[in-house]
C-alpha cells in the first residue's frame, strides 16, 4: 500500500517563499508529483520528480530524496493567486503495464497581503 | 485543443439509484483514469483504462464499474448509490509522451440524497 503525509494548512505572506513537505510510504515507487487545485477547480499538474534532486519550473521547484522517502514543493515570490490546495502524489506500479497515482490529503495554502 | 471534458457537471440522485458519468480525454490520449474526491481530501484512484482495457483498479466496491470506448472516451457507472458516494468525480487522461502527467477534467459533482 501507499500513504503520504503533508501538512494540512500553511499560511504565507505575498512575495515570500513557502515550502510544502511530503513524506511517503510505498511498496513501489516510480515518482513524486505535485498538483495544484483551486477551490471548485480541477487539479492541475505542477511538477514530477523521478530521480533525486531539484526540478525548477519558473517560480515553482520540487525536490525529491528517495532514500528519505521525502519531497517538497517550493513556491517563490508568492502571489495571491497561489492560494490553493497542493497535493503530492506517488506514482506506483499497479500491474499490467499500468501506473496509478496515490494522492496525499492536500495542503491548503493561504497567501495573505 | 480541448482539454478533458466531463458530463454532466452536477448531478443529484437518491439512494439506491445508479449513475453514469462520462469523460472525453484530450485528443490523442489513450489512457483515462477515474478518481473520487471527497471534500477536504485528495483524489482517490478508482480505475485506469488504456486501449479499452482495464489496467488498474482502486479499493472501491463492485458497485463501481467503468469502460472505455474505441474513441477513448470513458464512462463510470455507480450502482446502488449510497450517501457516501457524494463526491467530485474526476476524470484524467495522459498521453504516450507524458505518462507521468495526468490532465484532469473539471469533474462531475454528485450529490446523493
Amino acid at each position: 500500500g501507499q500513504s503520504l503525509e503533508q501538512p494540512s494548512e500553511v499560511t504565507a505572506v505575498e512575495g515570500a517563499i513557502v515550502q510544502i513537505n511530503c513524506t511517503y510510504q510505498t511498496s513501489g515507487f516510480y515518482g513524486l508529483s505535485w498538483y495544484q487545485q483551486h477551490d471548485g477547480g480541477a487539479p492541475t499538474f505542477l511538477s514530477y520528480n523521478a530521480l533525486d534532486g531539484l526540478e525548477e519550473t519558473g517560480r515553482f521547484s520540487s525536490f525529491l530524496s528517495r532514500s528519505d522517502s521525502y519531497g517538497y514543493l517550493l513556491l517563490q515570490e508568492l502571489q495571491m493567486k497561489d492560494s490553493a490546495s497542493y497535493f503530492c502524489a506517488v506514482r506506483g506500479y499497479s500491474g499490467a503495464g499500468s501506473y496509478q497515482l496515490t494522492f496525499g490529503k492536500g495542503t491548503k495554502l493561504s497567501v495573505i497581503p | 485543443d480541448a482539454g478533458v471534458t466531463q458530463s454532466p457537471t452536477h448531478l443529484i440522485k437518491t439512494r439506491g439509484q445508479h449513475v453514469t458519468l462520462r469523460c472525453s480525454p484530450i485528443s490523442g490520449h489513450k489512457s483515462v483514469s477515474w478518481y473520487q474526491q471527497v471534500l477536504g481530501q485528495g483524489p482517490q484512484f478508482i480505475f485506469q483504462y488504456y486501449e479499452k482495457e482495464e489496467r488498474g483498479r482502486g479499493n472501491f466496491p463492485d458497485r463501481f464499474s467503468a469502460r472505455q470506448f474505441p474513441n477513448y472516451s470513458s464512462e463510470l457507472n455507480v450502482n446502488a448509490l449510497l450517501l457516501g458516494d457524494s463526491a467530485l468525480y474526476l476524470c484524467a487522461s495522459s498521453g504516450e509522451d507524458s505518462k507521468e502527467t495526468q490532465y484532469f477534467g473539471p469533474g462531475t459533482r454528485l450529490l446523493v440524497l
